[in-house]
């Protein structure tokens, strides 16, 4: 069964601080690995996504690594902002024919406070 | 430009009630896709539409159905309303696969 699972749930850290959110997937066959910032009430926002071959991916603050043979991938953010605080999503994409199809992690929550 | 667009950004109903949802994509993206978001979840894929035509359906029942127009645009029915339903539903669309998703629309059923 095509599963992503997202550790930890949720995350409080300092303002300044860094912090790494970590996706588990057992998803096949294997397209990609997207990264999404999801603010409270809002629609999910693209950080980084990336393919078989990529192991690492930065958007400023922002770095994601993939590791295709354990499928663990991380998202670490660096100097965290207030900014920060939302709710990150892991979603997998396996090769489904004419579409692919995303497998959604439940999410790590992360509040970052002053 | 113009991102997702989706609307109503809010709206509450009744058991038993019908609803209807639309999105009006990005220019020039052809196909759209919907989500339901439960309260601390992540997002449930619902369908896929690429040029009008259905692609994908997630694990939802029939009360759900979808369609896309000539101008790529698309609507998310429900019928016969549940409390379960309540949820912030997300659509998004895609040109070469990267998604872009709206703001979404809080569906409230009392």
């Amino acid at each position: 069964k095509n599963q992503v699972e997202q550790s930890p749930q949720s995350l409080i850290i300092l303002e300044g601080k860094n912090c790494t959110l970590q996706c588990n997937y057992t998803v096949s066959p294997f397209s990609n690995l997207r990264w999404y910032k999801q603010d409270t009430g809002r629609g999910p926002v693209s950080l980084t996504i990336m393919t078989f071959s990529e192991n690492t991916k930065s958007n400023g603050r922002y770095t994601a690594t993939l590791d295709a043979d354990t499928k663990q991938s991380s998202l670490h953010i660096t100097a965290s902002q207030l900014s920060d605080s939302a709710s990150y999503i892991c979603v997998v994409s396996a090769w489904g024919g004419a579409t692919n199809k995303l497998i959604f992690g439940t999410g790590t929550l992360l509040a970052v406070q002053p | 430009d113009a991102g997702v667009t989706q609307s109503p950004t809010h709206l509450i109903k009744t058991r038993g009630q019908h609803v209807t949802l639309r999105c009006s994509p990005i220019s020039g993206h052809k196909s759209v896709s919907w989500y339901q978001q439960v309260l601390g979840q992540g997002p449930q894929f619902i369908f896929q539409y690429y040029e009008k035509e259905e692609r994908g359906r997630g694990n939802f029942p029939d009360r759900f159905s979808a369609r896309q127009f000539p101008n790529y645009s698309s609507e998310l029915n429900v019928n016969a309303l549940l409390l379960g339903d309540s949820a912030l539903y997300l659509c998004a669309s895609s040109l070469t696969g990267e998604l872009f998703f709206g703001e979404g629309s809080r569906l409230t059923v009392l």
